[in-house]
């Protein structure tokens, strides 16, 4: 068990620029979260899949969101147009069942 | 629909003292669970502790336990014995036992001194 994993990192575009971030939660969680978080604020939720039904979307998700978990493995957020209001980091996190989270490390996304 | 606040956006305490922080929730949930992360400057966020709304008993964790008061829908979060390593930011979080959705609240930031 080596945890939630999340790549890249790092991540700096230009505005006007798709980007595709991957997630790797840990092996046999059923339920894959992503959220966002500015700085200074608390994480905030945009998507839940359980296996690869992705069973609720949040308002912020908008049209140029897209996220998908194939197979109810990885699971991939792009987000397409970036803006600069998108820049924040973006984390994933996998759960077992009906219980605690386990967070990845994020992707901190940087749109100039 | 939920909601966390966390009304203390900085606390601080000195090593080895205690140091209480705030968390209020509303849920109109009658199942569900409460948590406490942190989130070191490194940001891989951890969990810290975990409250089930129907348990009575507060919940400890060696040197962390919460004062969990349902009517008053309050989760604070007490830390014992403070070290430099509790040093980051502290999230609070609701989930319903239903949707399991965690919401957060803002987050404090604990700065412990030497």
């Amino acid at each position: 068990d080596t945890g939630v994993s999340q790549d890249p990192r790092h991540k700096i575009t230009k505005r006007g620029q798709n980007v595709t971030f991957r997630c790797d939660p840990i092996s046999e969680h059923n339920r894959l979260y992503w959220y966002r978080q500015t700085l200074g604020q608390g994480p905030e939720f945009l998507t839940y899949f359980q296996n690869e039904a992705q069973l609720e979307k949040s308002r912020l998700l908008s049209d140029r969101f897209s996220a998908e978990r194939p197979k109810g493995s990885f699971s991939t957020l792009e987000i397409q147009r970036t803006e600069q209001g998108d820049s924040a980091m973006y984390l994933c996190a996998s759960s077992p069942a009906r219980d605690q989270v386990y967070f990845g490390p994020g992707t901190r996304l940087t749109v100039t | 629909a939920q909601t966390v606040t966390q009304s203390q956006p900085e606390m601080s305490v000195q090593e080895a003292e205690t140091v209480t922080l705030s968390c209020t929730y509303d849920t109109s949930e009658s199942d569900y669970y409460l948590f406490w992360y942190k989130q070191p400057p490194s940001r891989q966020m951890i969990l810290v502790i975990r409250q089930e709304a129907y348990k009575q008993q507060n919940a400890t964790e060696n040197r962390f336990s919460v004062n969990f008061q349902k009517a008053a829908k309050s989760f604070s979060l007490k830390i014992s014995d403070s070290q430099l390593g509790d040093a980051a930011m502290y999230f609070c979080a609701s989930g319903a036992r239903g949707s399991y959705i965690p919401t957060f609240g803002r987050g404090t930031s604990l700065i412990v001194h030497p």
